[in-house]
Formats: C-alpha cells, sequence, structure tokens
C-alpha cells in the first residue's frame, strides 16, 4: 500500500527567507510525486512532480523539490519566501507497482505561514 | 478556460435530505474523480470514472452514489445525508490514466449536514 506523510502540520517562515515543507512516502514500486497548494476556499493547483530523472525538480512560483530515494522523501523549497506563498500544500504519491494506479494518496497538508 | 467547474459552493441540508452535486469540466479529460477534504486529513477518494459510462469505488464510497453519462459531468449523489458527511467536496479531473499526470481540481462544494 502507498502512503505519505507529512510531519509539521504548520510551517512559519520570515519573508525573505528559505522555506521547506518536509514529505517522506511509502510505495512498493517507484514512486510518482506531486506537490499541490491550495489557496483558502480555492482547489489544489498543482505546483511540480518527480517522474523519473533529474532528483532536482522545479515547478511553478519558483519552487522546487528534491527527490531522494535512500531517505524516501521529496521535500518542498523555495529560495527565498513570499508573503504569497502563505497557503496550505499538499505532497501526493502514487505508487507504480500494484492495483490502484489511478489513486494518488495525499498527505494531510502542511500550513505555511510566511511572516512579513 | 473554465476547467473544472463544481456547483452548489456552499450548502446545508438536514439530516435524510438529499442531493446531488454538480461537477463538469471542458478539458476533454476522460478521467474525473470526486474527493472530500476533512480537516487535518488530507483527501479521500470517494469515486473515480475512466470514462462515460464506467465507474469505481475509491477508499470511502459509503453513502454515495456517482454516474458518468458524458465525458464532460460527473455528479456526485447523497441520498440520505448523515452529519459525517459534512465536509468538503472536490471534483478533479485528468486527462489520461498515465500515473504522471497531474489532477486538475475544481474549488469545491462546502456541505454541512445539520
Amino acid at each position: 500500500a502507498q502512503s505519505v506523510a507529512q510531519p509539521e502540520d504548520q510551517v512559519n517562515v520570515a519573508e525573505g527567507n528559505p522555506l521547506t515543507v518536509k514529505c517522506t512516502y511509502s510505495v512498493s514500486g517507484n514512486p510518482y510525486l506531486f506537490w499541490y497548494v491550495q489557496y483558502p476556499n480555492r482547489g489544489l493547483q498543482f505546483l511540480l512532480k518527480y517522474i523519473t530523472g533529474d532528483n532536482l525538480v522545479k515547478g511553478s512560483y519558483g519552487f522546487e523539490a528534491e527527490f531522494n530515494k535512500s531517505q524516501t522523501s521529496f521535500h518542498l523549497k523555495k529560495p527565498s519566501a513570499l508573503v504569497s506563498d502563505s497557503a496550505l500544500y499538499f505532497c501526493a504519491v502514487r505508487d507504480t507497482l500494484g492495483a490502484g494506479s489511478y489513486q494518488l494518496t495525499f498527505g494531510k497538508g502542511t500550513k505555511l505561514s510566511v511572516i512579513p | 478556460n473554465a476547467g473544472v467547474t463544481q456547483t452548489p459552493k456552499f450548502r446545508i441540508l438536514k439530516i435524510g435530505q438529499s442531493m446531488t452535486l454538480q461537477c463538469t469540466q471542458d478539458m476533454n479529460h476522460n478521467y474525473m474523480y470526486w474527493y472530500r477534504q476533512d480537516p487535518g486529513m488530507g483527501l479521500k477518494l470517494i469515486y473515480y470514472s475512466v470514462g462515460a459510462g464506467i465507474t469505481d469505488k475509491g477508499e470511502v464510497p459509503n453513502g454515495y452514489n456517482v454516474s458518468r453519462s458524458t465525458t464532460e459531468d460527473f455528479p456526485l449523489r447523497l441520498e440520505l445525508a448523515a452529519p459525517s458527511q459534512t465536509s468538503v467536496y472536490f471534483c478533479a479531473s485528468s486527462y489520461t490514466n498515465r500515473g504522471d499526470q497531474p489532477q486538475h481540481f475544481g474549488d469545491g462544494t462546502r456541505l454541512s449536514i445539520l
């Protein structure tokens, strides 16, 4: 079975500082990994994905994520946080092995607050 | 480009009432999904569809039904509303069944059962 964990319910960071939102996963085969962002009263918006290849993935709004197979992690990063980055962030995983390949498993979400 | 559109945005139901949450997409996506989002719990898959006329259960299907008569529409029906179904419901779609394709989400329906 596939699973994903976001160990921090909330992350606070000062504007202009680097930010990291953590995600770890568990799958039977190889993972497809995604980050989504949710602003208040809106649906989830796709940020970036890791499928294969380069471990550092670049996405929308200056975000990037680093895939680490040995640590089964896919942490979201940004070099300089903006107040407008404040939102709820979800990590999601899909296993490439086994049944239920249509299904994404989401983490519980991490609330990012960027302090001016 | 409208993307995925959900109606209504908000609704309050009494216990035992029924309603249909509407979802339509204009991206010609074959795959559509219904999720519920509860505070601190992430998203749980209720039902999904791989094309018109084909639906299947997700992780939490009890108390819900779906249909898919067209590529564009994927309504979710609650037959006998219960307080446990108070949640935010999201519809999503994707173009293919390839696991590397992201899903596109609507803005949600906020449902309270009292």
